[in-house]
């Protein structure tokens, strides 16, 4: 069964640190990953995708994802949290080819940022 | 060029009422998905629609849920009878393919009271 479990309901940093916010995914075939951030009573706003080439992805706003296909991985990070990433972060994941190719996303039950100042 | 709209952004209905979600896909996008976030959850899928056609429906409630997306207009959310655990927020997202990615609208939240 395909499926994509971000670990933490929350992570919290300070204003100024690096962050890190995790994604473990399973999926038949090459995976196509997503990440997307939810403000307060707001849609999905799209961050970066992998598909293929780098493992590591650069994105909206300063984040980057790194895909590990070993550790089947596609953890989400900032080099310098601002206050105003606070938001729910979700993880997705795309399977591509065969009878699961209608692009429907399956996505983690997301984490919460709260970046302190 | 306008997003993903939809409407209405929030709707109350009481039990047993019909509830509608309209979404208006970005132009020239022509795949539609419809979402669906529990309170507390990630986003379920519900149903991927082309033009005039449903190509996947595999997360939609056997019964009182039904969709569309015909030739001309919006796409069409229709909820019958709704109960309260229908009360959840409802996303919709559009795509000018499957290998891309979707814009998503800033759903409709729905309240059965």
């Amino acid at each position: 069964a395909q499926s994509v479990a971000q670990p933490e309901d929350q992570v919290n940093v300070a204003e100024g640190n690096p962050l890190t916010v995790k994604c473990t995914y399973s999926v038949s075939g090459n995976p196509y990953l997503f990440w997307y951030v939810q403000y307060p009573n707001r849609g999905l706003q799209f961050l970066l995708k992998y598909i293929t080439g780098d493992n590591l992805v650069k994105g909206s706003y300063g984040f980057e994802a790194e895909f590990n296909k070993s550790q089947t991985s596609f953890h989400l990070k900032k080099p310098s949290a601002l206050v105003s990433d606070s938001a729910l972060y979700f993880c997705a994941v795309r399977a591509s080819g065969g009878s699961s190719n209608t692009g429907k996303l399956i996505f983690g039950q997301g984490t919460t940022l709260q970046v302190k100042p | 060029n306008a997003g993903v709209m939809q409407n209405p952004r929030h709707l109350v209905r009481r039990r047993g009422q019909e509830a509608r979600l309209r979404c208006s896909p970005m132009k020239g996008h022509s795949h539609v998905y419809w979402y669906r976030q529990l309170p507390e959850e990630g986003l379920k899928f519900m149903v991927y629609l082309q033009k005039e056609n449903i190509i996947d429906e595999s997360g939609m409630p056997k019964e009182r849920f039904s969709a569309e997306f015909p030739k001309e207009g919006p796409s069409i959310l229709r909820i019958q009878q709704v109960v309260r655990g229908d009360s959840a927020a409802y996303f919709c997202a559009s795509s000018s393919g499957t290998h891309y990615g979707y814009t998503f609208g800033s759903g409709t939240r729905l309240t059965v009271v």
